[in-house]
């Protein structure tokens, strides 16, 4: 999991503004995937890519977006669409061979 | 779609007792992982089982795939402060296991009380 990185550990944002979480990897990896979690609860997936300039929307996608133009990169904009946004964000990769995950460690969003 | 099942939600422990959390699955799983979260943390991947029936140990941790390939479950023995957290059981979405993208089971979230 050393091999990705998530910008900012913390962030803070005034409704209505979007915002901008940061994912990059060094895993050579094709897969990447953007969780929410909420305190107590389970991985939500938000959106995935399953390779460069390509991506599908997760089970949790509106007020989301995201995009692909890097195999490193996974950036995801959360934006003022999103009617709660304040939760903890995964980023992860996936190995081709095995399907294991391996997470960032993770973005808290707060919205004041 | 593929929906994964996992309980408890939460359990508490004497230091030195053991845990287990049970993941189940409606389908036929390829396979499934388990993976740990520390208190403030982020995912880590345990362990994953392809086999039915397979068991495999980690020190205290034994890890269990069932012989119907639909349910697994996580045991620790004799728990330490250091088992605090959230466990994950997760397996493919679809099918098989071309795309990577797994269903994780709610978690359980273990607390040790020393």
């Amino acid at each position: 999991d050393g091999g990705i990185t998530q910008s900012p550990k913390y962030l803070f944002r005034k409704e209505g503004q979007n915002v901008t979480l940061s994912c990059e990897q060094n895993l050579n990896h094709d897969a990447m995937y953007w969780y929410r979690q909420d305190p107590g609860q389970g991985l939500r997936l938000i959106y995935y890519s399953q390779i460069v300039n390509d991506f599908q929307k997760g089970d949790i996608a509106e007020g989301y977006s995201v995009s692909r133009e890097k195999k490193e990169s996974f950036p995801l904009t959360v934006t003022s669409a999103q009617k709660n946004p304040t939760a903890f964000y995964l980023c992860a990769s996936s190995d081709p061979n095995t399907d294991t995950q391996y997470f960032g460690p993770g973005t808290r969003l707060t919205v004041l | 779609g593929q929906q994964v099942m996992q309980i408890p939600q939460y359990q508490h422990v004497q230091e030195g007792e053991d845990f287990t959390t049970y993941c189940n699955s409606s389908t036929t799983l390829s396979n499934i992982q388990w993976y740990k979260q520390r208190p403030g943390g982020h995912p880590v991947f345990l362990i994953q089982l392809v086999k039915s029936g397979e068991v495999k140990k980690q020190k205290r941790l034994t890890f269990q795939f069932g012989e119907a390939k639909k349910n697994s479950s996580l045991h620790i023995t004799a728990t330490q402060t250091t088992d605090v957290g959230t466990y994950f059981c997760a397996a493919p979405s679809a099918g098989g296991t071309s795309y990577g993208k797994l269903t994780f089971g709610q978690g359980t979230i273990l607390t040790v009380h020393p």
